[in-house]
């Protein structure tokens, strides 16, 4: 079965700071894909990113970063010089390519950057 | 596009009512997820449909619970009878196929009294 773990429940940082964002994943299949998504105070789910089980390579995307790597079944999520804006819950998801079941959630990280 | 488009925005029922929430996907999507968030249990998947066909209905808490997709563009959640357990947020969302990025609507705050 499919497991998504954000161990981390909550953070907080004063602006400017880098954060690093905490996921950890289970899965049996061998293709699969990773996502991350920002939910903000106003409640809506904001797709931020996808990665295919085949491409380590990390991305980076302005002030965010993404780092994954397979042997540690991980997929981080860093924010560079942090912003106030960047406050939000933020979610990873897996989706397994061969199941059934669909982008499953972890249980998301609260971020609270501090002016 | 207009994106995910979600209806009603909030609901207040009284217990044992039923209540029907709507979703219009993104047009060309074949995927449509329906997902409910609460303090408690978070994000769940209820059901996911692909090309208007369910797929995957193993998250729907139990038979008061249905949802249908008769059209590409258009999906019901119907809880009936609704109770007081069943408030929280349910998100509709679609993407291109079962795992692509989902596109999220805006959501429909459930509250039973």
């Amino acid at each position: 079965a499919q497991k998504v773990t954000q161990a981390q429940t909550e953070i907080s940082v004063v602006e400017k700071e880098d954060v690093t964002l905490d996921c950890v994943y289970e899965t049996r299949d061998t293709t699969y894909y990773l996502f991350w998504y920002k939910q903000p105070p106003s409640g809506e789910l904001v797709f931020l990113i996808r990665r295919n089980s085949f491409d380590e390579q990390n991305e980076i995307s302005g002030r965010y970063s993404w780092n994954f790597q397979k042997s540690t079944s991980s997929f981080n999520f860093t924010i560079t010089a942090s912003q106030v804006v960047d406050s939000a819950v933020y979610f990873c998801a897996l989706s397994e390519v061969g199941s059934a079941r669909q982008l499953t959630f972890g249980s998301g990280t609260q971020l609270t950057v501090l002016p | 596009d207009a994106g995910v488009i979600q209806s009603p925005r909030h609901e207040v029922t009284e217990m044992g009512q039923e209540v029907t929430l709507r979703c219009k996907p993104i047009s060309g999507h074949n995927s449509l997820f329906w997902y409910r968030q609460t303090m408690m249990r978070g994000l769940e998947l209820l059901i996911y449909f692909n090309n208007n066909v369910p797929i995957d209905d193993s998250g729907m808490p139990e038979d008061r619970f249905s949802a249908k997709m008769p059209n590409a563009s258009f999906s019901t959640l119907k809880i009936q009878p609704s109770e007081p357990r069943d408030s929280a947020v349910y998100f509709c969302a679609s993407s291109f196929n079962t795992y692509t990025e989902a596109f999220f609507g805006q959501g429909t705050r459930l509250t039973v009294v």
